[in-house]
């Protein structure tokens, strides 16, 4: 079975732009949650998604938002770049709620 | 809220020889602990996880012990091997919906030939 999936792998913003983020969960996974990693530290949680609602918000301003689609991938959004949301952001699955989560490969974002 | 502390930051150890790194947690209602492991370029892989009903788990060469009086748990590698080298990350959570994984700092661990 396929793991789970993101893109895009890398890309380069400008500060102040706005970049959407995918994912696509492992099959049969109905819960998607967000990570932000900062080079050398662990995982912070952005969002948790279930069932296509908001079931938990991490500690991040609002310009980060997030979807989950009836096939259950996902979307995070983040608007008016910052030189500090330059990171890795990672996206994990889980069957349902509370489960194991598994994590994607997560996309490399640049801000300059 | 939860604060997760990972040591030691580092760890070299010759091919053969054990590992242990050891995390400590302070939400006591904490229940879920796993580790994942995190190679250069990839994301973190879950290679085991215990919950506190249950006091040790082992899967092969690896294993990790709870402590919850002391709140704390640790992941023990034994016959490590190169394809070990990595940077181990423990979490803690509480198991329930809309809870994250809080995740400590990381553990460098650099296994030799």
């Amino acid at each position: 079975d396929a793991g789970v999936t993101q893109s895009p792998t890398h890309l380069i913003k400008t500060r102040g732009q706005h970049v959407t983020l995918r994912c696509s969960p492992i099959s049969g996974h109905k819960s998607v949650s967000w990570y932000q990693q900062v080079l050398g530290q662990g995982p912070q949680f952005i969002f948790q998604y279930y069932e296509k609602e908001e079931r938990g918000r991490g500690n991040f301003p609002d310009r980060f938002s997030a979807r989950q689609f009836p096939n259950y991938s996902s979307e995070l959004n983040v608007n008016a770049l910052l030189l500090g949301d330059s990171a890795l952001y990672l996206c994990a699955s889980a069957r349902g709620l509370p489960y194991e989560q598994y994590f994607g490969p997560g996309t490399r974002l640049t801000v300059t | 809220g939860e604060n997760v502390e990972q040591h030691p930051s580092t760890l070299s150890v010759q091919e053969g020889d054990s590992a242990v790194i050891k995390c400590t947690y302070s939400d006591s209602a904490s229940n879920y602990f796993p580790w994942y492991k995190q190679e250069l370029g990839k994301g973190p892989q879950l290679i085991i996880d215990i919950r506190s009903n249950v006091g040790e788990k082992k899967d092969q060469r690896i294993a990790v012990t709870l402590n919850k009086t002391a709140k704390h748990f640790s992941l023990h590698i034994t016959e490590t091997q190169p394809e070990d080298s990595a940077v181990y990350f423990c979490a803690a959570s509480k198991d329930q919906a809309g809870t994250a994984l809080i995740f400590g700092k990381g553990t460098t661990l650099s296994v030799s030939s």
